[in-house]
Formats: C-alpha cells, structure tokens, sequence
C-alpha cells in the first residue's frame, strides 16, 4: 500500500527536549494533517494545515506546510512524558480521488 | 458532542468466516471512511462513503465492502476471512468529503485464527 516517508522512525528523547519530524511525498497535497496515536488506541487529530507555507500552533506543537507541498514538519518543544506514542502525518491528495496517505509513523519515547 | 465510536472493540474470528463491524459518526458528519491499520502496511485507506454511497475504495479485494446508512452510520463486511486481515480496523468521520478534518474512532481490533 501507499505510504508517506515519516523520519525519524522512532527517537527517544529526555523530557523537556525539543522534537522535530517530517514527513514527505513525491506527490502534492493540498491539505497535510498530523495525528498522535496512542497504543490500542484510533488517531487522535493534532493539526490541520492547508496552504503551502502555513505555520501553525496547537499548545506546545506547531507545524509547517511545506512551499514544495510536498513536505510538512511536526515540532513538539519540552518534551513530557504523556507526548509518548506515534504520531502519523496524513497528506490529502488533490487530483482524482479524495482520500488521505498516511506517513509510516516516528514512534516517540520520553525519558522522564 | 460525542466522538466516533465503533463496535465492537475487539473480535476473535476464525478463517474462512465473515464478519461485521460498526461505527457511528459525530453527530453532523456525514461522511465516513475506514483504515486498516497493520505493524507491516500502516494505515491503508479502504473506503469512504457519504450520503449513503461509496465515493472511493482502496486497493483491497472485494471481499472487503461497506454501506452507509441514512443516520450516516455505516458497517463494513469482510468475508471469508484469512490470517492476514488481522488488523485493527479504524473509521475516521469527517462533515463531508470536502471538509479535510477526519476524526478516527478507537478502532476495531481483529484477530482471525
């Protein structure tokens, strides 16, 4: 199945850190969402970008849209041990069919 | 205003059976899409349905399958089923397939033996 390049994989960071992941295609999207999934858990949405270039914060997290839109970053500062789990980055295709590609997922842990 | 659930949450199954699993939207969304998601293959996309019809489907057999009913809840069926399909089977509800927002429910885990 399709899927998105996600790095890293996984980090395991000391709490308080700062986190950078991205996630990129070889396709263009017009809309990138970024998801955190608990274990046993359905993805629980974090935040939805959709123009090239757009920054945007939730709390402690803030992510990029890409200008290629191709890419899009996910930074997380002060790590704490509840932001452990993986998050997913999802890309909204723009031509033919509506649906999403979701990236492989960086599995995050946090030493507290 | 509740979120997306599905039922049941987990489900032992045996190969060759069929099986039927549900999910409810947040109230005002009317469109409905469902995810199998694997340790190997991710979240895969199989389907999205909005006001009752299938709108895309993924790369999946046709053993996989769907409907959505008029309150917008919607069921997928998947028959004869074989050890790979052991998965957790998540929908995701968004206010229709224009609206780029999806919220995912917790997810059917299930296991065929």
């Amino acid at each position: 199945g399709q899927q998105l390049n996600q790095s890293p994989q996984s980090m395991f960071i000391q709490e308080g850190e700062d986190v950078s992941m991205n996630c990129t295609s070889s396709s263009i999207f017009n809309t990138w969402l970024w998801y955190k999934q608990d274990p046993g858990e359905g993805p629980v949405l974090l935040i939805a970008l959709y123009k090239a270039g757009e920054l945007t914060s939730n709390g402690r997290l803030t992510a990029q849209f890409g200008i290629t839109r191709k890419d899009s970053f996910l930074n997380i500062s002060a790590s704490i041990p509840s932001d452990v789990g993986i998050y997913f980055c999802a890309g909204h295709f723009t031509s033919g069919t509506y649906k999403y590609i979701f990236g492989t997922g960086t599995r995050l842990k946090v030493l507290a | 205003k509740a979120g997306v659930t599905q039922t049941p949450r987990y489900l032992i199954k045996t190969r060759g059976q069929q099986v039927t699993l549900s999910c409810s939207p947040i109230s005002g969304h009317r469109s409905v899409s469902w995810y199998q998601q694997t340790p190997g293959q991710g979240l895969q996309f199989l389907f999205e349905y909005f006001s009752e019809t299938q709108r895309n489907k993924g790369n999946f057999p046709g053993r996989f399958s769907g409907r959505q009913f008029s309150n917008s809840r919607s069921e997928m069926n998947v028959s004869t089923l074989e050890l790979g399909d052991s998965a957790l089977y998540l929908c995701a509800s968004s206010f229709s397939p224009g609206v780029y927002e999806q919220y995912f429910g917790p997810g059917t885990r299930l296991t065929v033996t």
